[in-house]
């Protein structure tokens, strides 16, 4: 009954290639995020999604492209990954998109070689 | 635009020591504030929160009240555990959709 789940867990690509990573959340929510934490654990917010519609777009490489196919699930893919891309993805949900706790699933870290 | 400032680390402490790690923000009108706590290998997850001036939010010991007048909602824990080892966000919420996180302190505990 894990309330925000993530997949792969880990996921080692080599430059060059589109990934996807899939999120769901069984809370009812709302609201869904997509976080890049750097190897210092700083956290960069990247998309969110409020009913299926997007209420943020932080400036990120357009090589990223978020999809909500219903409330319930946020994916990411990622087009010609580089070096760079390596870190931790998280995906988070919330009641709301203004002061409400957000959720946090367990990552997904990539490495591009 | 809004903006969480907390005190770099990593914070080093024996067990049994005080804990303070401090927070202070700069936002429009009146944000929530919490304290996220992330351990080794996990996503982070809600410590405590305080969605109003003066409130106190408190959690396994740790506890952070909401200073409107200093914009601070610094972390406090008596006694701290090796347990407790991990990455604490200091982050507000509130006004724009686009919540505001700190960038993490760490905090070590030996035995």
């Amino acid at each position: 009954d894990t309330a925000v789940s993530q997949t792969p867990k880990y996921l080692v690509t080599q430059m060059g290639n589109d990934k996807s990573i899939k999120c769901e959340q069984n809370l009812g929510h709302d609201t869904m995020y997509w976080y890049k934490q750097d190897s210092k654990k700083f956290l960069k917010i990247m998309f969110s999604y409020n009913n299926k519609e997007l209420i943020i777009n932080e400036t990120v490489p357009n090589r990223f492209s978020p999809k909500s196919p219903d409330k319930a699930h946020l994916n990411l893919h990622i087009n010609s990954l580089e070096l760079g891309d390596s870190a931790v993805y998280f995906c988070a949900s919330s009641l709301d998109p203004r002061r409400e706790t957000q959720y946090f699933g367990p990552g997904t870290r990539l490495l591009v070689l | 635009g809004n903006s969480v400032t907390q005190m770099e680390g990593p914070v080093t402490l024996s067990e049994e020591a005080f804990l303070t790690i401090n927070c202070t923000y700069t936002a429009t009108g009146y944000p929530s504030l919490f304290w996220y706590v992330q351990y080794p290998g996990e996503g982070l997850q809600l410590l405590l929160k305080a969605t109003k001036a003066d409130d106190k939010g408190s959690n396994k010991g740790f506890e952070a009240t909401y200073r409107k007048e200093t914009t601070s909602f610094h972390l406090e824990k008596g006694s701290v555990q090796v347990s407790d080892s991990a990455v604490y966000f200091c982050a507000l919420s509130g006004g724009s959709y686009i919540p505001t996180f700190g960038r993490g302190t760490s905090l070590i505990v030996h035995p």
